[in-house]
C-alpha cells in the first residue's frame, strides 16, 4: 500500500536555528498536510499543499507531487515549537473519501 | 465556525464488553467524516470514510463498525473489545478535495 517515510524521528534544535523535516512518499500523491500533536494528541493544522510551497510566520512547506516528497522548514526556532510533527498525504485515486497516510512523526526539541 | 466534538474524551473498558464513540461536527453541511485510530507507538490509520448520511466505508478491518446516522454525527462502535482496540481514536471531517480536520480525540484503554 501506500507508504509515507518521515525523517528524521527525532530533531534536537538550538534556539534561534533552524531545520527541516521531509516526508517521501512511495506513490504519487495528490496533497499532503503537515500537523502538529497538541497536548492531548490531536492534530493541529499547519500546512494543506496539492502544489508548490507555503509560508506562514518561521514555518514553510513545499510539496512535490512528481518528486515524490514533502518538506517542513522551520526557521528560527523558538523553546514552544518543541513537540511531534506529522505529514499526511492523501493519494489521487478517490477524491470522496480521502486517504490520509501518515508518517511516523518527528519529535521536535528546542532548547535554549 | 466550524465545531467538532468527540465523546467520551476517554473510557476505559474490559475485554468483551461493547464500545460505542461519538463525533459529532457543527457548522458544515454534508462533509466528509472519518475515524482514525493510533495503537500506543503506532501510526496513525484511517479506518473508515463516509461521504453522505448511511453510507460508510471501511478502510481498516479492526473487528470494529462505523455507522452515520445523521449528516453531522459519526459513531464507531463494537460489540466486543479486544485488548488490541486500544490506542487513540480521531474524527476528522473534510469537504470534497480539501484538507482534513481532527477532533480532541478519544483514548481508550481495553483491560
Amino acid at each position: 500500500g501506500d507508504q509515507v517515510e518521515q525523517s528524521p524521528s527525532a530533531l534536537s534544535l538550538h534556539e534561534g536555528t533552524g531545520s527541516a523535516l521531509r516526508c517521501n512518499f512511495t506513490t504519487t500523491m495528490r496533497a499532503v498536510q503537515w500537523f502538529r500533536k497538541n497536548s492531548r494528541g490531536s492534530l493541529i493544522n499547519l500546512f494543506y499543499l496539492a502544489s508548490g510551497t507555503k509560508e506562514n510566520g518561521r514555518l514553510k512547506s513545499a510539496f512535490d507531487s512528481k518528486e515524490r516528497y514533502s518538506t517542513l522548514h522551520i526557521r528560527d526556532a523558538q523553546l514552544e515549537d518543541s513537540g511531534t510533527y506529522f505529514c499526511a498525504a492523501e493519494a489521487g485515486n478517490n477524491n470522496a473519501g480521502a486517504k490520509l497516510t501518515f508518517g511516523g512523526g518527528t519529535r521536535l526539541t528546542v532548547r535554549p | 465556525a466550524q465545531t467538532i466534538h468527540q465523546w467520551p474524551v476517554a473510557e476505559i473498558k474490559a475485554v468483551g464488553s461493547p464500545l460505542s464513540l461519538g463525533c459529532t461536527i457543527k457548522g458544515k453541511s454534508s462533509p466528509n467524516l472519518y475515524w482514525y485510530w493510533q495503537a500506543t507507538g503506532g501510526t496513525l490509520q484511517q479506518l473508515f470514510y463516509s461521504i453522505t448520511v448511511g453510507q460508510v466505508e471501511s478502510v481498516v478491518q479492526l473487528n470494529l463498525s462505523a455507522s452515520r446516522p445523521k449528516d453531522d454525527q459519526f459513531i464507531l462502535s463494537t460489540e466486543k473489545l479486544l485488548l488490541s482496540h486500544s490506542g487513540f481514536y480521531l474524527c476528522a471531517w473534510s469537504l470534497v478535495g480539501y484538507e482534513q480536520y481532527f477532533g480532541p480525540g478519544t483514548r481508550l484503554t481495553v483491560l
